[in-house]
């Protein structure tokens, strides 16, 4: 069975200090891992996924598949990225849909 | 765009009752997605319909849940009897059809809040 592990419920850092939200998963296939966000009053939205290797709000995210992790990171942490961030996981396999989530962890940014 | 839409917003019942839920999804999108987020957790897929189908209905408790999506756009989820665990929001994704090495985005609802008495 596929598994997410977030092991903060809450993360609590300076603005300007560095991020690091750590995700690490269980799965015997191959992985697709997404970080989702959802700012206050608003809605879950994707942030980004490992497979576009891309860099969204200054968040990166690499997938080392040897410690079977996935963690968020950012250089320097603005006020604006308080949220609730959640790490999920999918089957790369044909067929797969199912996104699996971690219970989040919620990153305070103190001004 | 209005993007997914969720009624209603938030619904507070007593035991035993029923109660429905209601989505739309993003016009073009062929599946459509409820989860379930307990306080404190991620959200957890209740069942995914592509088009009118019910493909993936395995973790729908089905003895008080059910949902349908007849003409293959909006859908409604209904529970019956409610009991207090449901207490939780449940939230309604879209996405574009999967492709089979390809990943479409789901987009989110803004969820219902149920509360139970």
């Amino acid at each position: 069975a596929q598994r997410v592990t977030q092991p903060e419920k809450l993360l609590s850092v300076f603005k300007g200090a560095p991020v690091e939200l750590k995700c690490n998963y269980s799965y015997s296939g191959s992985p697709e891992l997404f970080w989702y966000v959802q700012y206050s009053r608003q809605r879950l939205q994707l942030l980004l996924r490992h497979i576009s290797r891309e860099s969204i709000k200054g968040f990166t995210a690499d997938l080392n598949k040897g410690e079977t992790s996935f963690h968020l990171k950012k250089p320097f942490a603005q006020e604006e990225d308080s949220a609730m961030y959640y790490c999920a996981l999918k089957d790369s396999g044909a067929g797969s849909y199912q996104l699996t989530f971690g219970k989040g962890t919620k990153l305070s940014v103190i001004p | 765009e209005a993007g997914v839409v969720q009624s209603p917003r938030y619904k507070i019942i007593e035991k035993k009752q029923p109660v429905a839920f209601w989505c739309n999804p993003i016009s073009g999108h062929n599946t459509l997605y409820w989860y379930l987020q307990n306080l404190g957790q991620g959200p957890e897929l209740l069942i995914r319909y592509e088009n009118e189908e019910a493909v993936d209905d395995s973790q729908l408790p089905k003895d008080r849940f059910s949902a349908e999506r007849l003409k293959g756009v909006d859908s409604t989820l209904k529970i019956q009897p409610a009991e207090l665990g449901d207490s939780a929001v449940y939230l309604c994704a879209s996405s574009p059809r999967d492709g089979p090495s390809s990943y479409n985005e789901q987009f989110f609802g803004p969820g219902t809040r149920l509360t139970v008495l």
